[in-house]
């Protein structure tokens, strides 16, 4: 899997859009993106996935630059429910191996 | 859908003592995994199952460690005997399919201390 690099830690104003950049400029062709998040004392939490195209989900949406070297993941709308620690995986698909979580960025959201 | 079920949430033992936790999978889920997580080594995948039948184990850290899957909506994982650095947290994941491996949907954990 490529490695990716994320911020420790980003804080966002509720109802404002927050940004959470990865790079991952080791990417392989048939590599994907993936997003999940941790929030305190729960089980991680799929969020959404790509390849190359945007996408958009009821919670979030993904945008991968066209080189594919790094990619934004966006909240439209920030809820101090959102506050987490956000992971960037990637990985082929279908890998049949261990999602491997690295530190992620903890989002803090506050009114 | 109820979504992953994991018991007991809480489980306090002491050394030496046997400790069974229990996940049900997602109805129609045929992939389910079973992760630590410690704040010194953060999640870590255990085991995963895919219809019933272990095909990852390499995580399990020691002999001490077992799970099993005896149908698609049950599964334990067994510790005996319990040290204290087994305490963690304990979560239990499943995915639909193979084309969505990587899509799993964690249960809510079981947090374990042992004295």
């Amino acid at each position: 899997d490529a490695k990716t690099t994320q911020p420790t830690s980003m804080d966002c104003a509720e109802g404002r859009a927050a940004n959470l950049p990865c790079n991952h400029s080791t990417i392989s062709g048939n590599e994907y993106v993936y997003w999940y998040r941790q929030i305190h004392s729960q089980g991680p939490q799929y969020i959404i996935h790509g390849l190359k195209n945007n996408e958009t989900n009821e919670m979030a949406s993904l945008i991968i630059t066209e080189d594919r070297k790094s990619s934004t993941l966006i909240l439209p709308h920030a809820t101090l429910r959102d506050t987490a620690v956000y992971y960037c995986i990637v990985r082929a698909e279908q890998a049949g191996t261990a999602l491997i979580f690295g530190k992620g960025t903890t989002l803090s959201v506050s009114s | 859908d109820a979504g992953v079920i994991q018991s007991p949430r809480h489980e306090v033992t002491e050394m030496g003592q046997e400790v069974t936790l229990r996940c049900k999978p997602i109805s129609g889920h045929d992939y389910l995994f079973w992760y630590r997580q410690t704040m010194m080594r953060g999640l870590e995948l255990l085991i995963y199952f895919n219809n019933n039948v272990p095909i990852d184990d390499s995580g399990m850290p020691e002999d001490r460690f077992s799970a099993k899957m005896p149908n698609a909506s049950f599964s334990t994982l067994k510790i005996q005997p319990s040290e204290p650095r087994d305490s963690a947290v304990y979560f239990c994941a499943s995915s639909r399919d193979r084309t969505r491996f990587d899509e799993q949907f964690f249960g809510p954990g079981t947090r374990l201390t042992v004295l």
